[in-house]
């Protein structure tokens, strides 16, 4: 069956400009995760979202970070005013559930702010 | 915030020889603990899932096994191959729902 989705797969972008990052998890996963890998470090949590549950934001790095998910599917982590410590690579996850579920990953955006 | 720490940072071993990482994690709130495998330029791949004190898991030559009493666990690969070569991360999981990733052992195996 379909993984996870991630669009687009590289983004470039300048600084100050505002990119949106969208997730497709697998059909019937109620949790969604998003992390970030800067070079050279390891994964970052950013943001959880299970079910109608409000999400768990204690990961963003800024205010000028923030997710949506509509319907309980697509994911959208929008990140405002760019900044070129923002490049890094954003991965989506799902899962069935939370927290035994394996998480499945999707392929990753490779941002990178000029 | 919780550290989950992986060791070696990195690794490179020849062909055939077997090798073991280590993940350490907070022995208190356990839930479940998972190893991933992160290939270079492709996405973390889950290998297992443990739960329980004493678990041990295997899946061709990649073998794990579980402590939490102590609050570790062992990865292992028997007889390395160049396809093994990735980074290799464990995440915790807690009673409170969060879920934490180490920062990986980055495994080289020379042909």
């Amino acid at each position: 069956g379909a993984g996870v989705s991630q669009s687009p797969s590289n983004k470039v972008t300048e600084k100050g400009k505002d990119v949106e990052l969208r997730c497709d998890p697998i059909s019937g996963h109620t949790a969604l995760y998003w992390y970030r890998q800067s070079l050279g470090q390891g994964l970052e949590f950013l943001i959880y979202f299970q079910g109608n549950s409000a999400p768990d934001k204690s990961g963003l790095p800024s205010d000028r970070f923030s997710a949506e998910r509509t319907g309980g599917s697509v994911s959208t982590l929008t990140i405002q005013r760019t900044q070129q410590e923002d490049s890094a690579v954003y991965l989506c996850a799902s899962s069935l559930s939370r927290p035994t579920g394996t998480q499945y990953f999707g392929p990753g955006t490779r941002l990178l702010v000029l | 915030i919780l550290n989950v720490e992986q060791s070696p940072q990195s690794l490179h071993v020849q062909e055939g020889d077997s090798t073991n990482f280590t993940c350490s994690f907070p022995s208190s709130n356990f839930y479940a603990l998972h190893w991933y495998r992160w290939e270079t330029a492709k996405s973390p791949e889950a290998l297992f899932v443990m739960t329980l004190n004493g678990d041990e898991k295997k899946k061709g030559r990649i073998s794990a096994t579980l402590n939490t009493k102590e609050g570790y666990s062992y990865l292992y690969i028997k007889g390395s191959q160049p396809e093994d070569s990735a980074t290799y991360l464990c995440a915790f999981s807690d009673t409170g729902n969060q879920f934490y990733f180490g920062t990986g052992t980055s495994l080289t195996v020379i042909p």
